[in-house]
């Protein structure tokens, strides 16, 4: 069956530029995880969605990343006055409850 | 917090050498523990995982033994291929749900 899908795969914008990252998970799993992982590193996590709530944003590193997930299956990872140290791989996971986590592809965005 | 400690690279090695990764994760509690390959351009999948102390993951080749005294899940394979050049990641996650990764071990196999 189909994976979880990420769109755009890749996204360059200019500093200062807001950002919307789109995440399809996996059709009827129930949790939806957003990780940051940056040049040679481990993905880092973000935030975490069960369904449409959002129950855990510890990870976000300011106030200009915002996460959703209004109806409990896409999810959007907005990033507002992107800065260059906001480059890094962006990583989408899905999973059936506290189960495996099944990842995407990623978005790599570069911020010049 | 929860870390992963996992065997720097990168890794060279030759055709149908053994290989071994370490890995120890350090938490309050036991959490599951997966080892994620991500192959050149492609994103992160799952290789193997254990979910409770001796636990035995295995895939492709790969094996890895949940040891609770240490918690360590090192990562072994008897005879690699050219084909398992990747980016190795181990993984814990306990009943907080989020994953914390290692930093990753490069490995490339030479013909």
């Amino acid at each position: 069956g189909a994976g979880v899908s990420q769109s755009p795969r890749y996204k360059v914008a200019k500093r200062g530029q807001d950002v919307a990252l789109r995440c399809d998970p996996i059709s009827g799993h129930v949790s939806l995880f957003w990780y940051q992982q940056a040049l040679g590193q481990g993905p880092e996590f973000l935030t975490y969605f069960q369904n449409e709530a959002q129950l855990d944003k510890s990870g976000l590193p300011s106030d200009r990343f915002f996460a959703e997930r209004p109806e409990g299956s896409v999810s959007t990872l907005k990033i507002q006055r992107t800065q260059q140290e906001d480059s890094a791989v962006y990583l989408c996971a899905s999973s059936q409850g506290q189960t495996t986590q099944y990842f995407g592809p990623g978005t790599r965005l570069t911020v010049l | 917090g929860d870390s992963v400690t996992q065997m720097e690279g990168p890794v060279t090695l030759s055709e149908e050498a053994f290989l071994t990764i370490n890995c120890t994760y350090t938490a309050t509690g036991y959490p599951s523990l997966f080892w994620y390959v991500q192959y050149p351009g492609e994103g992160l999948q799952l290789l193997l995982k254990a979910t409770k102390a001796d636990d035995k993951g295995s895939n492709k080749g790969f094996e890895a033994t949940y040891r609770k005294e240490t918690t360590s899940f090192h990562l072994e394979k008897g005879s690699v291929q050219v084909s398992d050049s990747a980016v190795y990641f181990c993984a814990g996650g306990g009943s907080n749900y989020k994953l914390t990764f290692g930093k990753g071990t490069l490995l490339t196999v030479n013909p």
